[in-house]
């Protein structure tokens, strides 16, 4: 299996423009997550879904964040507009559930810069 | 108090002695536990997890760790450090009371030198 992917693996864009981050989860995993990473805050959990239906998006920061899970093997991160604290670093994770002992695996991340 | 604590930002260890990274965590019940490395501009990486059972972990790259309930503790460790272990380690809690997610420690670098 090729693991989590996401792209792009680096963005670069300019305050007020629409970011969209994508992820792949590895195939027959029914979780996905999605994460933010910076120095001041660490790692930090923004929505996750099961079975392509959003359970807990508790953690976006506000409503510039949205995400949506069309189907099994594809999610997007949207930031409309961008604000330069939104740089970070992106992870998208997924895993199978099963008897609550599931492993959660990471994609190589994205890291994002606002100008 | 935090749900999970990694009390040393940065270890310091030479190549070939023993390491160890610690982790503490702050849940009622019995939690899921778990340990992930990351690697400069890489995701993070599945070492090991304790859920029930033998409380001496083992992991990969010959890391384990070792569940200590009466301490709240959650160490990893590795008998003979290598320069390639150098990397930022994340221990994580999963606890009925965080709505089963994942709970990351802020993080530990772990440097060895040769």
């Amino acid at each position: 299996d090729a693991g989590v992917i996401q792209s792009p693996r680096h963005e670069v864009t300019e305050m007020g423009q629409e970011v969209t981050l994508r992820c792949k989860p590895i195939s027959g995993h029914d979780y996905l997550f999605w994460y933010r990473q910076t120095m001041m805050r660490g790692l930090e959990l923004l929505i996750y879904f099961n079975n392509n239906v959003p359970i807990d998006d508790s953690g976006m920061p506000e409503d510039r964040f949205s995400a949506k899970m069309p189907n099994a093997s594809f999610s997007t991160l949207k930031i409309q507009p961008s604000e330069p604290r939104d740089s970070a670093v992106y992870f998208c994770a997924s895993s199978f559930r099963q008897g609550g002992t599931d492993t959660q695996y990471f994609g190589p991340g994205t890291r994002l810069t606002v100008l | 108090a935090q749900s999970v604590a990694q009390p040393e930002d940065q270890v310091n260890v030479a190549e070939g002695n023993p390491l160890t990274v610690k982790c503490t965590y702050s849940v009622s019940g019995n939690p899921y536990l778990f340990w992930y490395v990351q690697y400069p501009n890489r995701g993070l990486q599945f070492l090991l997890k304790y859920i029930t059972g033998d409380n001496l972990v083992k992991g990969s790259y010959g890391f384990e760790a070792e569940f200590n309930k009466s301490q709240t503790s959650f160490h990893l460790k590795k008998p003979s450090a290598l320069v390639s272990d150098s990397a930022l380690y994340f221990c994580a809690v999963r606890a009925v009371e965080y709505g089963n997610k994942l709970v990351f420690g802020a993080g530990t670098i772990l440097r060895v030198k040769s």
